[in-house]
């Protein structure tokens, strides 16, 4: 069974704007959750991580996460985008039941607007 | 420290060839991991391996193949190549496993004709 999900395909914001993209997990105990960013035709770069500990995880580019565990989700956030944010975004955590694979959501794509 | 490094990074074949795609991870690294990404099923994870041994495998049927070497490069192999497997294959590499964090090559984008 999918293990983490991200409810949105597609993202429009504009720049300047706030910016928060969802993901969910389903894991019995607590995951480690990643989040990635692939621009156009590049590998993926991580953004942050959350293994344990304090909830709200700080990244690179101005990323933050938030871990709830009542709510099963790894938000990412930032608070004003810019024009080089536009890629897509990963979110990735445990397979269900096998801790040593990693799986990834489908991704969000992010477009901002000018 | 360089970061994991894929070769080719494009390539193009027709119907029926084979392949082979070159990973080399970050040093120090031992385990490495091969990803599928297609624009309609997303990133799916082919295999795994650590210490020259495959340590997990996806779904993905037996004409995609991989090995590791001693100094952890590591390639994967497809045979009697299909449409469908016109992707960019993604490498990545950790140190070990498990919780631990997985680095990403810049891929090979592979398109069969």
């Amino acid at each position: 069974a999918q293990s983490v999900t991200q409810p949105d395909i597609h993202i429009t914001v504009s720049e300047g704007a706030s910016l928060e993209l969802r993901c969910n997990y389903s894991y019995g105990a607590t995951p480690y959750l990643f989040w990635y960013v692939q621009s156009p035709g590049q590998g993926l770069q991580l953004l942050l991580k959350y293994f344990s500990g304090d909830t709200l995880v700080q990244g690179i580019k101005g990323f933050e996460a938030e871990f709830k565990r009542s709510q099963s989700s790894f938000n990412l956030r930032k608070p004003s985008v810019h024009w080089s944010d536009a890629a897509e975004y990963f979110c990735a955590g445990p397979m269900m039941n096998r801790d040593d694979k990693i799986i990834f959501g489908k991704g969000t794509r992010l477009h901002i607007l000018p | 420290k360089a970061g994991v490094t894929q070769t080719p990074r494009y390539l193009i074949k027709t119907r029926g060839q084979q392949v082979t795609l070159s990973c080399s991870p970050i040093s120090g690294h031992r385990s490495v991991s091969w990803y599928q990404q297609t624009p309609g099923q997303g990133l799916q994870f082919l295999f795994e391996y650590f210490s020259e041994t495959q340590r997990n495998k996806g779904n993905f049927p037996g004409r995609f193949s991989g090995r590791q070497f001693s100094n952890s490069r590591s390639e994967m192999n497809v045979s009697t190549l299909e449409l469908g497997d016109s992707a960019l294959y993604l490498c990545a590499s950790r140190t070990s496993g498990g919780q631990e964090t997985q680095y990403f090559g810049p891929g090979t984008r592979l398109l069969v004709l």
